[in-house]
């Protein structure tokens, strides 16, 4: 059984500071997902990471991807308030092109002025 | 906006009812998966569809079914209802093959009073 397991769950920090998320998955996948939640709302798509050593950034979010640690991180960088939010990262289950997600519990990151 | 459309946005029954949620794809997009986010058991994947047809099966009850219709809308139907099916229930749609993040609505929350 697929698992995935984040760390931190719970994250408060400070705004102008940087911090990383980690994701560690437990069987062999390709395809990594970050997601945001907004308390109460959707979750939006953030990135998706496709092969080892795949590297993307959008503003002061930056997703890496280590498919043989089977490790994902994101990293945030002189964070902001508005980037306070319930972060998942989740894997592909089933493979094969049959893509049910197995996602983390999420990181609830608060970021304060 | 992601495109994918959900109904109702809340529901509210009583126990052993039976219910149906509506999704509405986005344009384009053949593959809908269903999944249930619940604070004990977190975001669960369900059922996926590609055009019409059962792609994969993740934690869903025997009480739960779903179906695709041919205009690639979908329904989730759920019987004899419980207190513990109370969760927000979102549908997610995407382009087959995986390499593409599944873009989600914005759920419905089914409280079971």
């Amino acid at each position: 059984e697929l698992k995935v397991e984040q760390n931190p769950l719970f994250l408060s920090m400070q705004e102008g500071k940087n911090y990383t998320i980690y994701c560690n998955y437990s069987t062999t996948s390709d395809r990594l997902y970050w997601y945001r939640q907004d308390p109460g709302k959707s979750l939006e798509s953030l990135f998706v990471l496709l092969s080892n050593g795949a590297v993307k950034q959008e503003g002061r979010l930056m997703a890496s991807l280590d498919t043989k640690a089977r490790l994902s991180t994101l990293h945030i960088t002189a964070a902001v308030h508005d980037l306070s939010a319930t972060y998942f990262c989740a894997v592909d289950t089933t493979g094969g092109g049959a893509d049910g997600l197995t996602f983390g519990k999420g990181t609830h990151l608060i970021i304060q002025p | 906006d992601s495109g994918v459309t959900q109904t109702p946005k809340h529901l509210i029954t009583a126990t052993g009812q039976r219910v149906t949620l509506r999704c509405s794809p986005r344009s384009g997009d053949l593959s809908v998966y269903w999944y249930q986010q619940s604070l004990d058991q977190g975001l669960q994947f369900l059922i996926q569809y590609y055009n019409g047809e059962e792609r994969a099966k993740g934690n869903i009850l025997e009480r739960f079914s779903a179906q695709q219709f041919p205009d690639l809308h979908s329904e989730l139907n759920l019987s004899s209802l419980e207190l513990g099916d109370s969760a927000l229930y979102f549908c997610a749609s995407s382009v087959w093959g995986g390499a593409q993040p599944q873009h989600f609505g914005d759920g419905t929350r089914l409280s079971i009073l």
